[in-house]
């Protein structure tokens, strides 16, 4: 079955530091991926999005996600979090078959401390 | 531009009520979805629509249903409320010609 799996149910990183929100994915064939954040009473923003090409791509708010098949991962990063980014993260995907159905993971809370 | 909204922000319902939760889009998006958020669970699709006048089931549609009468309505019923539909709910869209899916604030039910 499909899944996307983010390992760190809660993080936290002090302001100023850098950040890797883990995410994983198990489809047959690599799938469009997806970081979505949410913050505290908000809905889903996307971050970025990878489907093809360099596989580091760049997002918004400063963020960046490395596609690597050989690990079928796909995590994100933040070379210096503010604390404004505290919030929770997703990750998803969807095949490349023609469905734009979302999969989500169940989500890394980031906790930031100032 | 409002984007998409949803009604109402927060509801308590008895078991066994019936319930519909809102949800309009201003963006002329094809596509729209419902989700569920629990705890420890993320998000998962209830009912989809790819255009005005089609719908699909998620992952998650046993005791929801939805209509698609036009391409900015969305609404998600519940036929008789239980306890275990106790969530938050989310309204999404998604234009033709992006993957993109664009997020309302939520609808936060209880079910007692």
């Amino acid at each position: 079955a499909q899944s996307v799996t983010q390992p760190d149910i809660h993080i936290t990183v002090s302001e100023g530091a850098s950040l890797e929100l883990r995410c994983n994915y198990s489809y047959g064939a690599t799938p469009y991926l997806f970081w979505y954040v949410q913050s505290p009473g908000q809905g889903l923003q996307l971050l970025l999005k990878y489907f093809s090409g360099d596989t580091l791509v760049q997002g918004i708010k400063g963020f960046e996600a490395e596609f690597k098949r050989s690990q079928s991962s796909f995590n994100l990063r933040k070379p210096s979090v503010h604390w404004s980014d505290a919030a929770e993260y997703f990750c998803a995907a969807r095949s490349g078959a023609g469905s734009y159905q979302l999969t989500f993971g169940k989500g890394t809370k980031l906790s930031v401390i100032p | 531009i409002a984007g998409i909204t949803q009604a109402p922000t927060s509801q308590i319902l008895a078991a066994g009520r019936r319930m519909t939760l809102r949800c309009t889009q201003d963006m002329r998006h094809n596509a729209m979805y419902w989700y569920r958020q629990d705890l420890g669970l993320g998000l998962r699709l209830i009912h989809y629509s790819n255009t005005a006048g089609t719908t699909g089931k998620g992952e998650v549609p046993d005791g929801y249903s939805v209509s698609r009468a036009n391409t900015d309505d969305f609404p998600l019923t519940l036929a008789s409320a239980v306890p275990s539909q106790t969530s938050v709910y989310f309204c999404a869209s998604r234009g033709a010609s992006t993957d993109t899916q664009y997020f309302g604030p939520g609808t936060r039910l209880t079910v007692l």
